[in-house]
């Protein structure tokens, strides 16, 4: 069972805000062993990484999107989500959500991503 | 942000064969170095974390070392499983940042 699933529109029009929701099954979101992760990759183009979110709602995103990410948690329904505001083409990709272990772990585990375009 | 620079980009190798990647950094990342490995249509898999741990499940032909600034990832016998592309990643200084990945092609 995989336990991280992304959700939500594949398709977002130019200056929108894409958001996207990630379910975590298999264990709590509030257990404070792991960091909540959003990465990207452009089609056929490598790996981004977006940014995170810990148990306690402290927030990290990358300097260069930080003015249009915000990641939040919804612990009543054990998910947390991302929201990209004003994209472009540029943002058109394979959104994954993830679990980074706290520690010197990297991303053990990846949701199975989903494409989102954006296209008038 | 910390640069990682992979060599290859690209590989041709063949069944059996001994195949290396590395990955170079800008500044030091400390043990903070992982690997990944991405098949077509798939999530990465992460295979080898803090240099050379290897991740749970992965086989033993995969091997990581290195220090500082440049990090190795070995496969010592490739298999028809481990036609691939490759990552690796650091978390030692946040934004997180990847490898631009090496493809690994059957000759």
């Amino acid at each position: 069972q995989v336990p991280l699933q992304e959700s939500g529109p594949g398709l977002v029009k130019p200056s929108q805000t894409l958001s996207l929701t990630c379910t975590v099954s298999g264990g709590s979101i509030s257990s404070g062993a792991y960091y909540w992760s959003w990465i990207r990759q452009h089609p056929g183009k490598g790996l981004e990484w977006i940014g995170y979110i810990y148990s306690n709602g402290n927030t990290y995103y990358k300097p260069s999107l930080k003015s249009r990410v915000t990641i939040a948690l919804d612990t009543s329904k054990n998910q947390f989500s991302l929201k990209l505001s004003s994209v472009t083409a540029a943002d058109t990709a394979v959104y994954y959500c993830a679990r980074d272990p706290v520690g010197a772990k990297p991303t053990d585990y990846w949701g199975q991503g989903t494409l989102v375009t954006v296209s008038a | 942000d910390i640069q990682l620079t992979q060599s290859p980009s690209f590989l041709s190798a063949s069944v059996g064969d001994r195949v290396t990647i590395t990955c170079r950094a800008s500044q030091g990342v400390r043990s903070y170095l992982g690997w990944y490995q991405q098949k077509p249509g798939k999530a990465p898999k992460l295979l080898i974390y803090t240099v050379s741990t290897l991740e749970s499940g992965v086989p033993s032909r995969f091997s990581g070392s290195g220090s500082g600034t440049e990090f190795t990832l070995t496969i010592s016998s490739l298999q028809p499983e481990d036609f691939a592309t490759y990552y690796c990643q650091q978390i030692s200084s946040y934004p997180a940042t990847f490898g631009q990945g090496t493809k690994v092609e059957i000759k």
